[in-house]
């Protein structure tokens, strides 16, 4: 049973492009959160969403950034026009079901670089 | 809301000896808790969590957590470390009917001398 996957590991871009991050959600999973981790900080989470959903966008930046996860294929999240303070690691995870006693299963993140 | 506190970013200890890694919550509602291990350029693993019940957590890898409700703490400890133990730890907590987003602490650098 393949995990939760993210790709690509490694991002490098550029003052000004887009990122695109992809996650597949391990499988019978419908629930994906995106997670940032800052350098010498601790995970803050963004967003959560389920299939077609936005279910809460509470700890995403309200410019710029967007996400989803359609009905078919991984969730995306996207950063227009990037800066040198979007640099960081970017974590999806999963979960069967809602429920805050839920274990979330963690992939191996995206470290995005903006140069 | 929620938030977590990790006093210690990092902890020092010889391979064999206990350690604690230390986590306290404040929250004013009910609060299901957890704790990951991050390895170098990983994701994070469940270590153990808390529900509800029995205050004592047993999880993988030889780890125990106690939540104290009084002390609004859930501290992780481990009777004797290995050298494999080195690793990021995060005490994260959600509250209980009120979403699944996780609140994490800043984490503690468990690093396993010789």
């Amino acid at each position: 049973n393949a995990g939760v996957m993210q790709n690509p590991r490694h991002l490098v871009r550029r003052r000004g492009q887009e990122a695109r991050l992809r996650c597949s959600p391990m499988k019978g999973h419908s629930h994906v959160y995106w997670y940032r981790q800052l350098p010498e900080e601790g995970l803050k989470f963004m967003v959560y969403l389920q299939k077609e959903n936005i279910i809460d966008e509470s700890g995403m930046p309200k410019e710029r950034f967007s996400a989803e996860f359609p009905k078919e294929g991984p969730s995306i999240l996207r950063i227009q026009q990037v800066v040198r303070g979007d640099s960081a690691a970017y974590f999806c995870a999963s979960s069967p079901s809602e429920g805050g006693w839920e274990t979330q299963y963690f992939g191996p993140g995206t470290r995005l670089l903006v140069l | 809301a929620q938030s977590v506190t990790q006093l210690d970013s990092q902890v020092p200890v010889f391979e064999e000896a206990p350690v604690e890694l230390r986590c306290n919550y404040s929250s004013s509602v009910s609060v299901y808790l957890f704790w990951y291990v991050q390895y170098p350029n990983q994701g994070l693993q469940l270590l153990l969590k808390y529900l509800s019940g029995s205050t004592l957590v047993k999880g993988i890898n030889g780890f125990e957590a106690e939540f104290n409700k009084s002390q609004t703490s859930f501290h992780l400890r481990k009777p004797s470390v290995h050298i494999s133990d080195t690793a990021e730890y995060f005490c994260a907590v959600s509250v209980a009917g009120g979403g699944n987003k996780l609140t994490f602490g800043t984490g503690t650098q468990l690093k396993v001398e010789l």
